[in-house]
């Protein structure tokens, strides 16, 4: 089983509609973070979170959402969902323990805005 | 925001060639990162740096750290068709409390 999975793996959507992609970690991993990934920009920093009560802006907050629910799980969420937010959604963890700050990805979420 | 330039940003070659990708800031990093990404998965860590100069070999992987820590380079001996991936750096700056920069990636194939 993965440490770190992603909800759902893919999803077809209309402009308009609320979307929430889903991440939980058995990692016991303090940090957690949403990257967006489109082809040839690499990986956007969404939403970062270093502990429950703990919520970040990253470089392309605007229209998403997050919620640190516990430890092991952190949610993010397309209010009202338009097609240039159709890409590839990353869940990242990290331990603040670690000195390489090594992130441990989850498998992705493919969102396509319709 | 800082930038980190990745090139090339594709790459295709013969099984047997050898094959140097590119990480370049104009701002030192902390440390920096090459992580591999396959088709239908995250990306996975291959290697961390941190002191300038540095180089570390992972079997055919050679990397290096610039001696003034501004970029990086992946070297690969002999590719092979399981190279094939997604390569992508990420640098820490110390002045954005060591959050990950990434670069656009270089994307290659290696052919049989």
């Amino acid at each position: 089983d993965a440490d770190v999975t992603q909800t759902p793996r893919n999803r077809i959507t209309k402009t308009g509609k609320r979307i929430m992609l889903e991440c939980s970690q058995t990692k016991g991993h303090d940090r957690m973070y949403w990257y967006r990934q489109d082809p040839g920009l690499g990986l956007q920093l969404i939403y970062y979170s270093f502990d429950v009560k703990d919520i970040n802006k990253g470089e392309i907050s605007d229209g998403y959402s997050v919620s640190r629910q516990a430890q092991a799980k952190f949610s993010l969420s397309l209010e009202s969902a338009i097609p240039n937010q159709t890409a590839l959604y990353f869940c990242a963890t990290s331990d603040s323990g670690l000195s390489t700050g090594e992130l441990f990805f989850g498998e992705g979420s493919r969102l396509t805005v319709l | 925001t800082q930038l980190l330039e990745q090139s090339p940003q594709f790459l295709s070659i013969q099984e047997g060639e050898n094959l140097t990708v590119y990480c370049n800031s104009s701002s030192v990093f902390s440390s920096l990162q090459w992580y591999r990404q396959e088709p239908g998965e995250g990306p996975v860590l291959l290697v961390t740096v941190v002191t300038g100069g540095e180089v570390k070999k992972l079997k055919r992987l050679t990397f290096q750290f610039g001696d003034a820590r501004k970029d990086s380079s992946l070297h690969i001996t002999a590719a092979q068709p399981g190279d094939t991936g997604l390569y992508l750096c990420a640098g820490a700056y110390s002045n954005a409390g060591n959050m990950l920069t990434f670069g656009g990636g270089t994307r290659l194939m290696v052919k049989p």
